[in-house]
C-alpha cells in the first residue's frame, strides 16, 4: 500500500460527459502529480502540483482541468469526453524530501462509450 | 512523448534465472528510475539512480547507468514467479520538471514456475 488513495477506481460514462476523479496524497506529501496511461500513448504526464499551487504541466488536453486544495488533496476533472481519453488515470506524490521517489496511487479506470 | 526505449519490449525466463531489461532514454538527466507494475496495478518504486552514480544495488536488484550512452540496465537474479509484471524506466530531468517523470514503454517480464 503506497499510502496514496484514488477515487473512484472505475468508472463507465458517455462521450460528451465530464467525470472528476479525486486523489489524497501521502501523509505530509505536498506534491501531487497526475499521469495517463494508455495503449497507445503508454503512460504520460499530465500535471503536478505543490501545496496548492500548478507547478508544472505535461500533455495535458485543454478539456482536462486539475487543481490541489488546501487538505492536500487533489481532483481531476475531465470533460467533453471522447472515447479516446479512456485510459487508466494515475495520481502519484512525493515527499518534503525531494528523494525523487514518487508513490502512486492503484489508478482511476476510466472507460467512454 | 516517450523519451525512454525499452528492450526486450517482453522477456519470458524460467525461475531462478537472471533477468536483464534496457533503458535509453534522449536528453540529460537528473536521476532514472525503475518502477514495475502488476497487470493493471498502480506503478512500484524499486530502484533510482542518479546521473553521477553509474551502479546501484538494493536486494536482487542491480541497475547500471551509462549517461555517455544515454543508457540503462536493470538486472533482477534469481527470479521468482511474483516478480511477472511490467517494468518501466522513467527518467527525471531535474530543475523546474523536479518529479515530472518520462516513463519508457516498459518490458513485459514473465517468469515461469
Amino acid at each position: 500500500d503506497s499510502g496514496v488513495t484514488q477515487t473512484p477506481k472505475h468508472l463507465i460514462t458517455a462521450t460528451g460527459q465530464r467525470v472528476t476523479l479525486r486523489c489524497s496524497p501521502r501523509s505530509g506529501d505536498l506534491s501531487v502529480y497526475w499521469y495517463q496511461q494508455s495503449l497507445d500513448q503508454g503512460l504520460q504526464f499530465l500535471i503536478q502540483y505543490y501545496n496548492g499551487e500548478e507547478r508544472a504541466k505535461g500533455n495535458i488536453l485543454e478539456r482536462f482541468s486539475a487543481q490541489q486544495f488546501p487538505d492536500l488533496h487533489s481532483e481531476l476533472n475531465l470533460s467533453s469526453l471522447e472515447l479516446g481519453d479512456s485510459a487508466l488515470y494515475f495520481c502519484a506524490s512525493s515527499s518534503r524530501t525531494m528523494s525523487g521517489e514518487l508513490f502512486f496511487g492503484e489508478g482511476s479506470r476510466l472507460t467512454v462509450l | 512523448s516517450q523519451q525512454g526505449e525499452e528492450d526486450p519490449q517482453a522477456l519470458s525466463i524460467q525461475e531462478g534465472e537472471n533477468a536483464t531489461m534496457n533503458c535509453s532514454y534522449k536528453t540529460s538527466i537528473n536521476n532514472l528510475q525503475w518502477y514495475r507494475q502488476n497487470s493493471g496495478r498502480g506503478l512500484v518504486h524499486l530502484i533510482l539512480i542518479r546521473s553521477n552514480e553509474r551502479e546501484k544495488h538494493s536486494g536482487r536488484l542491480r541497475v547500471t547507468l551509462d549517461t555517455s550512452k544515454k543508457s540503462s540496465s536493470l538486472l533482477i537474479t534469481a527470479s521468482r514467479a511474483a516478480d511477472t509484471a511490467s517494468y518501466f524506466c522513467a527518467t527525471d530531468a531535474g530543475g523546474t520538471s523536479y518529479g515530472k517523470l518520462t516513463f519508457g514503454q516498459g518490458t513485459i517480464l514473465t517468469v515461469h514456475p
